[in-house]
């Protein structure tokens, strides 16, 4: 059953922790993505892949690290620099430029 | 960089009355998707536009890109209560890849 999976569903941190969240796909999509969705807010490009071990930042990438070296995975770093890093976090991934873009069920990551 | 901008941010309709969402950009787009969420949920794409001056119709759905391929319109006809979510559009910087989202309309039903 091919998808794209995201892990855990819902994440709690103390403050000034480094956190990583999971992003997996098997639908052999070269791009991936990780965007930011704040509470009644739009969908914020923090870090996208073309393919892999190679990836660009997107508009709010600074507390953020990512890695592509496998294909099938893109985690997202959230660091202790990041200022306000409680928000929902989603993965998507896509075969290439100009196709639809399959997201995960997100992540819920809050911080305290 | 690339922005596009989406209106109205909310949207409360009585079940079976009509409800539009628009997205703008300043720069040509190169494409526009657009996308629903339902509450509590992720999205999920709907439709891709390429062409200049685009329709397509999904059931009760129009989707149209206008003619300098600016701006992009999502026309639902007589509301339902399953349409409660919100609506985002999106496209992708020249060159694609970098896919930018609007802010969302968010469209609430009332039966």
């Amino acid at each position: 059953d091919g998808g794209i999976t995201q892990s855990p569903k819902y994440l709690f941190r103390k403050e000034g922790q480094n956190v990583t969240l999971s992003c997996e796909q098997n639908l052999n999509h070269d791009a991936m993505y990780w965007y930011r969705q704040d509470p009644g807010q739009g969908l914020r490009l923090i870090y996208y892949s073309q393919i892999v071990n190679d990836f660009q930042k997107g508009d709010i990438a600074e507390g953020y690290s990512v890695s592509r070296e496998k294909k099938e995975s893109f985690p997202l770093t959230v660091t202790s620099a990041q200022k306000n890093p409680t928000a929902f976090y989603l993965c998507a991934s896509r075969l290439t430029a100009l196709t639809e873009a399959f997201f995960g069920q997100g992540t819920r990551l809050t911080v305290v | 960089g690339q922005q596009v901008m989406q209106i109205p941010q909310y949207q409360h309709v009585q079940e079976g009355e009509d409800f539009t969402t628009y997205c703008n950009s300043s720069t040509t787009l190169s494409n526009i998707q657009w996308y629903k969420q339902r509450p509590g949920g992720h999205p999920v794409f709907l439709i891709q536009l390429v062409k200049s001056g685009e329709v397509k119709k999904q059931k009760r759905l129009t989707f149209q890109f206008g003619e300098a391929k600016k701006n992009s319109s999502l026309h639902i006809t007589a509301t339902q209560t399953t349409d409660v979510g919100t609506y985002f559009c999106a496209s992708e910087n020249t060159g694609g890849f970098k896919t930018i989202f609007g802010a969302g309309t968010r469209l609430f039903v009332k039966a």
